[in-house]
C-alpha cells in the first residue's frame, strides 16, 4: 500500500531554516510527482510546490519563491523540503503528498514546525 | 488565502443529507477537475472525491461530488457519527503561474 513516512517535529528560532523529509514506499516514485501542504493551527491547507520526482523539475506556489526548496533521491525514495528565513507565521503542520495530473491522492502523516524564539 | 469558497458550516442529524458547496471561478472550477478531501480530527486529510464525482476505492457511495460552472458541491447521503471532520474541495488554479488551490473549508457536525 502507498505510505509517506515524514520525519518528526522540529523547532527552530526566527530566522532559521528547516528541512522535512518523506519517505515513499508502495508504488513507483518516479511516476509520480511529491507536493507539499502546511496547515496552521486551526487553520485551513496551503499548497507550497511540487517536484516531479523523475526529472526533478519543481513548481513552487508565488508565496514560498525564493524561500523553499524542494528536493527529491531516487536512491532512497525520499524527498525533502527546506524552509528558509522561518518567522512565527511559518508554524504549521506541514504535509507530503504525491500527486500526478493536477491531483493529490495521498498524504503523509504531517511533521510540526514550530518557530519560537 | 484561498480562491474557492465554502460554507464554515454544516450540520446534520444521523441518517440526513448534507451538501457542503464550493464556490470558484474560471481560472480552476470553471476549467478544472474538483477534488475533495476529508480530515478528521488530528489526522491528515484523505481523498474523498476526485474528477468531479469519482470515488476512490474504498470511499463508501453516500459521499458523491459534482460539479456545475464554477461551483461544486459534495453530498453526504445517510449522514453517520464518524463523518464528523472537515471537508476541502481542491483544483488546479492556472492564475499566479499555476496553483494548487484548496476551499476555505467546511466543518461537518452530527448533531
Amino acid at each position: 500500500q502507498v505510505q509517506l513516512v515524514q520525519s518528526g517535529a522540529e523547532v527552530r528560532k526566527p530566522g532559521a531554516s528547516v528541512k522535512v523529509s518523506c519517505k515513499a514506499s508502495g508504488y513507483t516514485f518516479t511516476d509520480y510527482n511529491i507536493d507539499w501542504v502546511r496547515q496552521a493551527t486551526g487553520q485551513g491547507l496551503e499548497w507550497m510546490g511540487w517536484m516531479d520526482a523523475n526529472s526533478g523539475n519543481t513548481g513552487y506556489a508565488q508565496k514560498f519563491q525564493g524561500r523553499v526548496i524542494m528536493t527529491t533521491n531516487t536512491a532512497t525514495n525520499t524527498a525533502s523540503m527546506e524552509l528558509s528565513s522561518l518567522t512565527f507565521e511559518d508554524t504549521a503542520v506541514y504535509y507530503c503528498a504525491r500527486g500526478r495530473a493536477q491531483l493529490i491522492d495521498f498524504w503523509g502523516q504531517g511533521t510540526l514546525v514550530t518557530v519560537s524564539s | 488565502q484561498s480562491v474557492m469558497t465554502q460554507p464554515p458550516s454544516a450540520s446534520g442529524t444521523p441518517g440526513q443529507r448534507v451538501t457542503i458547496s464550493c464556490s470558484g471561478s474560471s481560472s480552476n472550477i470553471g476549467s478544472k477537475t474538483v477534488h475533495w478531501y476529508q480530515q478528521l480530527p488530528g489526522t491528515a486529510p484523505k481523498l474523498l472525491s476526485f474528477n468531479n464525482n469519482q470515488r476512490p476505492l474504498g470511499v463508501p457511495d453516500r459521499f458523491s461530488g459534482s460539479k456545475s460552472g464554477t461551483s461544486a458541491s459534495l453530498a453526504i447521503s445517510g449522514l453517520q457519527s464518524e463523518d464528523e471532520a472537515d471537508y476541502y474541495c481542491a483544483a488546479w488554479d492556472d492564475s499566479l503561474g499555476g496553483f494548487f488551490a484548496f476551499g476555505t473549508g467546511t466543518k461537518v457536525s452530527v448533531l
